[in-house]
């Protein structure tokens, strides 16, 4: 496709289960971006990837969280036992060579914890 | 630390009045880079502009304009004549020298009345 796109678009889970989101960027774009979006916390950045590797992952909101892309393309979020403050659209974007290129988004992974 | 600071949450305006979206940014970084994002009601953000902190220049695109001030850590969003299909959420985003995605402000409501 033309764009990023996203996959699951909604998750419901329960507490405690884990989840797996999955990215895949656009085609030839480097470097791929997650983020949060959530009511309280506006858009928040979680980690950053050029090529496979993650320069600082720092921006992880909790070590259940964790991220990996392979091939320098698809990527996937992981959130072990997950909470209910871990609702909220998870959306990737990613760019082409250039760390301050525009970010192209995808339309995001809507997460619901019960 | 960077901030971006849109102290508009909501601005309600009717149709072909002009409006202008504040932003106010913070950042000891010398090379950054300032970003309008859209974010219509189906969700996904959609890329407006790019600027880098050398080059003031304001910008227009059609009804769209920027106006760029480094005196006062400025980079305010004008939309001339406006249109319904204007209302989203719009978002001023900041990104700076380090491997940290962008620093997004809170966003701003524009909502255009026919």
């Amino acid at each position: 496709g033309a764009g990023v796109s996203q996959s699951p678009s909604n998750k419901v889970t329960e507490k405690g289960k884990d989840v797996e989101l999955r990215c895949d960027p656009i085609s030839g774009h480097t470097a791929l971006y997650w983020y949060r979006q959530s009511l309280g916390q506006g858009l928040e950045f979680l980690i950053y990837f050029q090529g496979n590797s993650a320069p600082d992952k720092s921006g992880l909101p909790s070590d259940r969280f964790s991220a990996e892309r392979t091939g320098g393309s698809v990527s996937t979020l992981t959130i072990q036992r997950t909470q209910q403050e871990d609702s909220a659209v998870y959306l990737c974007a990613s760019s082409s060579v250039g760390y301050y290129n525009e970010q192209f988004f995808g339309p995001g992974t809507r997460l619901t914890v019960l | 630390a960077q901030k971006v600071t849109q102290a508009q949450t909501e601005i309600s305006v009717v149709e072909k009045e002009d409006v202008t979206l504040d932003c106010v940014y913070e950042t000891r970084d010398t090379t950054y880079y300032l970003f309008w994002y859209k974010q219509p009601p189906s969700g996904e953000l959609v890329f407006l502009i790019r600027r880098n902190s050398f080059d003031e220049q304001n910008e227009i695109s059609g009804r769209y304009s920027w106006n760029f001030q480094k005196s006062t850590s400025s980079f305010n969003f004008t939309i001339t004549a406006s249109q319904v299909v204007d209302s989203a959420v719009y978002f001023c985003a900041l990104m700076g020298g380090g491997a940290d995605g962008l620093t997004f402000g809170k966003g701003t409501h524009l909502i255009i009345q026919p």
